[in-house]
């Protein structure tokens, strides 16, 4: 399978700064999505991004396929962005129909944002 | 619009009972479907998934098994719980463009919080 690198695995911010998570995969993807898991459980879809960036709010997510990795940065932290947040490809390929929808998963970035 | 709906939310089962999860999408045909468990320590394991109906891929040799008796429906089963069973298990969706290939609308349901006592 595809190796999904998250870094880093844990991240404790003050309200109101920035941050960078990224994300590294060893193999050529055609899906990368970015989720936000909130305390509860619940996985969000932040990002489908597969190459060039985005933004929603605060969030922007950047992806550079040809050097095989995501950003997503996240301005002006608020305790609600607290959670984990996880990075997931689906590979390309001619061999990809054995694997069509098939999320590899990094293990994912803690933050933790305090008032 | 596509929900994705998962039941229970928690449940705790002795060691050797059996199980049952059920998760349903509504609002689209044909989806994609996958559980994941995701253990203690964040990351999340692909145990089943299933691109149409009867249609189940495993990922990994385990305990569990999994069935696909409706388009919309995906079922997560085993005949004796295991301590090791314990775990947040998440049902997914997805769908598959036709005229690409490409994969959208990868969406979670909310969660079944397993432990095996």
């Amino acid at each position: 399978g595809i190796q999904v690198e998250q870094s880093p695995p844990d991240l404790i911010l003050q309200e109101g700064a920035n941050s960078t998570l990224r994300c590294n995969f060893s193999d050529s993807v055609n899906n990368l999505q970015w989720f936000h898991q909130n305390p509860w459980g619940q996985l969000i879809n932040l990002f489908y991004i597969p190459s060039g960036t985005k933004q929603n709010g605060r969030l922007s997510a950047t992806t550079v396929a040809t050097e095989r990795y995501s950003l997503l940065y996240i301005s002006s932290s608020q305790t609600t962005d607290s959670g984990v947040y996880f990075c997931a490809v689906e590979r390309s390929g001619p061999d990809r129909g054995s694997t069509l929808g098939r999320l590899y998963f990094g293990r994912g970035t803690q933050l933790t944002v305090w008032p | 619009s596509q929900t994705i709906h998962q039941w229970p939310a928690t449940l705790v089962q002795p060691v050797g009972s059996p199980l049952s999860l059920e998760c349903t999408v509504e609002g689209t045909s044909n989806p994609n479907l996958y559980w994941y468990r995701q253990a203690a320590g964040r990351g999340l394991q692909l145990l089943f998934y299933s691109v149409g109906i009867g249609q189940i891929s495993s990922e990994v040799p385990q305990n569990l098994s999994a069935s696909r008796p409706q388009d919309r429906q995906f079922i997560l089963s085993s005949k004796k719980l295991l301590l090791s069973d314990s775990g947040f298990y998440l049902c997914a969706w997805s769908a598959i463009l036709f005229v690409t290939g490409d994969t959208y609308g990868y969406t979670f349901g909310s969660g079944t919080r397993l432990t095996v006592v």
